[in-house]
């Protein structure tokens, strides 16, 4: 199975503040990675799929990059909306795994 | 508009049964691969299974093959999880999702049902 690992666990950051969480998978993926936002009580909310794909209606201050086995979600100007946990996910066979996930906290 | 509600969860003893259901409407039931994911309290996502479109393909997470098993109907657009033999680990909130059939054989979730809480302990 495709081990995925998400850096940092936890990240204490300030609205307006340029923020980066890694996801780094075990075996090579090509570009079948998404990211999805997590809110307390709430469902999973897909923010980027293939990488680098913004999904419709998620606001262009998100943004995702990489390719193989590293990939990032860069959150261009922190908004208080956007504290929340987030999580890679490989789709590039079965089974998929998701990374352990990344809080992000009001500093 | 796409909306997914799961149903069905409650509290269980080990060893015991539960069948989660999971409706779906605002979509073509019948063209989408549909999907499992749980989520024990306080911890991270974890996809249980997978369904094809037509049932034809079925894919089950380690942790619960031979134990669960997934269907649908697309009959009555309901997607299922019939979960035998429950054990503490299974205690979690189980979403259903939409693959999003962008990407042939394997998927990313594009909507989210907002969960069933099912909590197996004596």
């Amino acid at each position: 199975d495709i081990q995925m690992t998400q850096s940092p666990s936890t990240l204490s950051t300030s609205v307006g503040d340029r923020v980066s969480i890694t996801c780094r998978a075990s075996q090579t993926i090509s570009s079948w990675l998404a990211w999805y936002q997590q809110k307390p009580g709430k469902a999973p909310k897909l923010l980027i799929y293939k990488a680098s794909s913004l999904e419709s209606g998620v606001p262009s201050r998100f943004s995702g990059s990489g390719s193989g086995t590293e990939f990032t979600l860069t959150i261009s100007s922190l908004q208080p909306d956007d504290f929340a946990t987030y999580y890679c996910q490989h789709y590039d066979n079965y089974p998929y795994t998701f990374g352990q996930g990344t809080k992000l906290e009001i500093k | 508009e796409v909306q997914l509600e799961e149903s069905g969860g409650g509290l269980v003893k080990p060893g015991g049964a539960l069948r989660l259901s999971c409706a779906a409407s605002g979509f073509i039931f019948g063209d989408y691969t549909m999907t499992w994911v749980r989520q024990a309290p306080g911890k991270g996502l974890e996809w249980v299974s997978s369904i094809s479109s037509s049932s034809g393909y079925i894919y089950y997470a380690g942790s619960v093959k031979g134990r669960f098993t997934i269907s649908r109907d697309n009959t009555m657009n309901s997607l299922y999880l019939q979960m035998n033999s429950l054990r503490a680990e299974d205690t979690a909130v189980y979403y259903c999702a939409r693959d999003s059939g962008q990407s042939g054989y394997a998927d990313y979730f594009d909507y989210w049902g907002q969960g069933t809480l099912v909590t197996v302990s004596s």
